[in-house]
């Protein structure tokens, strides 16, 4: 049984430019959650969804967005990168919404220069 | 407005004595109660969590409280261990599944 995957592990992206970054829900999951943690903060929810449907949104802008796929997995695109932007991503997946049983990936390091 | 804080941001014991994480939150519709570790280069890992309605939960050597009243919950590890090194995260969730993290306490256990 594989963990939740995450890529690419780091990247550099320019201000402006815009970003996908993939998770690989754990076998069985049916949901995955994003998480932005910036340096020295803990992380801070940006999305949920669940079978294919987004399912709670976290505060932030609409240049956040996000897909999940028939197998579970699951992209987070942002466009218009801003400076802020740079932060650990990490997804977290799920059977369900409980909270309780959401295992995280090792987090995709993304700085924008 | 940070709706769970951890005032602490690191703690450095002994080890084989007792470790004391603290927690506060201001929501008082939160219905779980979760402790994560995270080691770098890694992603948080689940520790031990607390509904609501109950004010302990014990596994192995971690347990946590709860106190409602002063919305506060903490997380005692006994003994600890050196591996036990590691950023420590609360977070708090509604129904929703949503989590709320905390801002993190790196624990420092000393051989």
């Amino acid at each position: 049984e594989t963990g939740v995957t995450q890529s690419p592990t780091h990247l550099i992206k320019t201000r402006g430019q815009q970003v996908t970054l993939r998770c690989s829900s754990q076998s069985g999951h049916n949901t995955v959650s994003w998480y932005q943690q910036a340096l020295g903060q803990g992380p801070q929810f940006i999305f949920q969804y669940y079978r294919e449907e987004e399912n709670g949104r976290g505060n932030f802008p609409p240049r956040f967005s996000g897909l999940q796929f028939p197998n579970y997995s699951s992209e987070l695109n942002v466009n218009a990168l801003e400076l802020d932007d740079s932060a650990l991503y990490l997804c977290a997946s799920s059977f369900g919404t409980d909270p309780r049983g959401q295992y995280f990936g090792p987090g995709t390091r993304l700085t924008v220069t | 407005d940070q709706q769970v804080k951890q005032n602490s941001p690191s703690l450095s014991v002994q080890e084989g004595r007792i470790s004391i994480l603290n927690c506060d939150y201001t929501n008082s519709m939160f219905d779980y109660f979760l402790w994560y570790k995270k080691y770098p280069a890694e992603g948080p890992t689940f520790l031990i969590s607390i509904s609501s309605i109950k004010d302990k939960n014990e596994d192995g050597r971690f347990t946590v409280f709860l106190n409602k009243s002063a919305k506060h919950l903490s997380l005692h590890i006994v003994p600890s261990q050196p591996g036990d090194s590691a950023v420590y995260f609360c977070a708090a969730s509604a129904i929703t599944g949503k989590l709320i993290f905390g801002q993190g306490t790196t624990l420092q256990v000393k051989p």
